[in-house]
C-alpha cells in the first residue's frame, strides 16, 4: 500500500537550515503520473503548499518562499528531500509530505503523518 | 499566490446539510477542474475527500459532494454526523504549476 513518512529534526535554531526527508513506498518516484509535494501547517493555522517535484525531476515552488526552498529526490531509494534555509520562529509547524496523482486530478491523495518542527534558540 | 478564500467557520445540526465555499481566481479555480477538498481532524493529517471538483475517492461517504461555478468551488455535506466535525480545506492547481490552499473552515456539529 502507499505510505509516506517524514523524518527530520524536531528543534532547529533560528537562521539554521532545515532538512526534511520523505520516505515513500507503494509507488515509484519515476512514475510519470505522480509526484510528491511538501506542505506545512503552523500550530492552529491553515495548510500552506511549499514545493513539488515531478517524476521528470522538474520542480515547483511557493513563490513567496522560493528563495529559501530546495526540493530533490532519490528515486532509487524512494526519498524526497526538502531543504529550507534561514529558519525563523514563524516557520514552526508540522511539515507534511503528500503524493500527487494524475489519477486523482492532481490532488494530494496520500499524506504522511507529519513532522513537527520547532524553531527556537 | 494568494490563498483561496473560505469562511472561517460553519455549523449545523445532525442530519442537516451545510455548504462550504472556496473562492479563487481565474488563475486557479476559474481555469482548472483540479480542485480538491480535505478533511482534517485535530492532530491528524488531512484526508482527501473530493478531487477534480466532484469526484469522491473510494471509501469516502456519498454524503460529501463537490461543485464549481466560475471561480468558486463548494463542498456540501449532507446528513451531518458528529464525526464530520473537523477542519475542511480546499485546494487548487494553478496556472503557475503550483498549488494553493484555502484558509480552512472549522465545521461545528451542534
Amino acid at each position: 500500500q502507499v505510505t509516506l513518512k517524514e523524518s527530520g529534526p524536531v528543534l532547529v535554531k533560528p537562521t539554521e537550515t532545515l532538512t526534511l526527508t520523505c520516505t515513500v513506498s507503494g509507488f515509484s518516484l519515476s512514475n510519470n503520473r505522480m509526484g510528491v509535494s511538501w506542505i506545512r501547517q503552523p500550530p492552529g493555522k491553515a495548510l500552506e503548499w511549499l514545493a513539488h517535484i515531478f517524476s521528470s525531476d522538474e520542480k515547483s515552488y511557493n513563490t513567496s518562499l522560493k528563495k529559501r526552498l530546495t526540493i530533490s529526490k532519490d528515486t532509487s531509494r524512494g526519498l524526497v528531500v526538502l531543504s529550507m534555509t534561514n529558519l525563523d520562529p514563524v516557520d514552526t509547524g508540522t511539515y507534511f509530505c503528500a503524493r500527487v496523482s494524475y489519477f486523482s486530478g492532481w490532488s494530494f491523495d496520500f499524506w504522511g503523518q507529519g513532522s513537527l518542527v520547532t524553531v527556537s534558540s | 499566490q494568494s490563498a483561496l478564500t473560505q469562511p472561517a467557520s460553519v455549523s449545523g445540526s445532525p442530519g442537516q446539510s451545510i455548504t462550504i465555499s472556496c473562492t479563487g481566481t481565474n488563475s486557479d479555480i476559474g481555469i482548472y477542474n483540479h480542485v480538491s477538498w480535505y478533511q482534517q481532524h485535530p492532530g491528524k493529517a488531512p484526508k482527501l475527500i473530493i478531487d477534480d471538483v466532484t469526484n469522491r475517492p473510494s471509501g469516502v461517504s456519498n454524503r460529501f459532494s463537490g461543485s464549481k461555478s466560475g471561480n468558486t468551488a463548494s463542498l456540501t455535506i449532507s446528513g451531518l454526523q458528529a464525526e464530520d466535525e473537523a477542519d475542511y480545506y480546499c485546494s487548487s492547481y494553478t496556472i503557475s504549476s503550483t498549488w494553493v490552499f484555502g484558509g480552512g473552515t472549522k465545521l461545528t456539529v451542534l
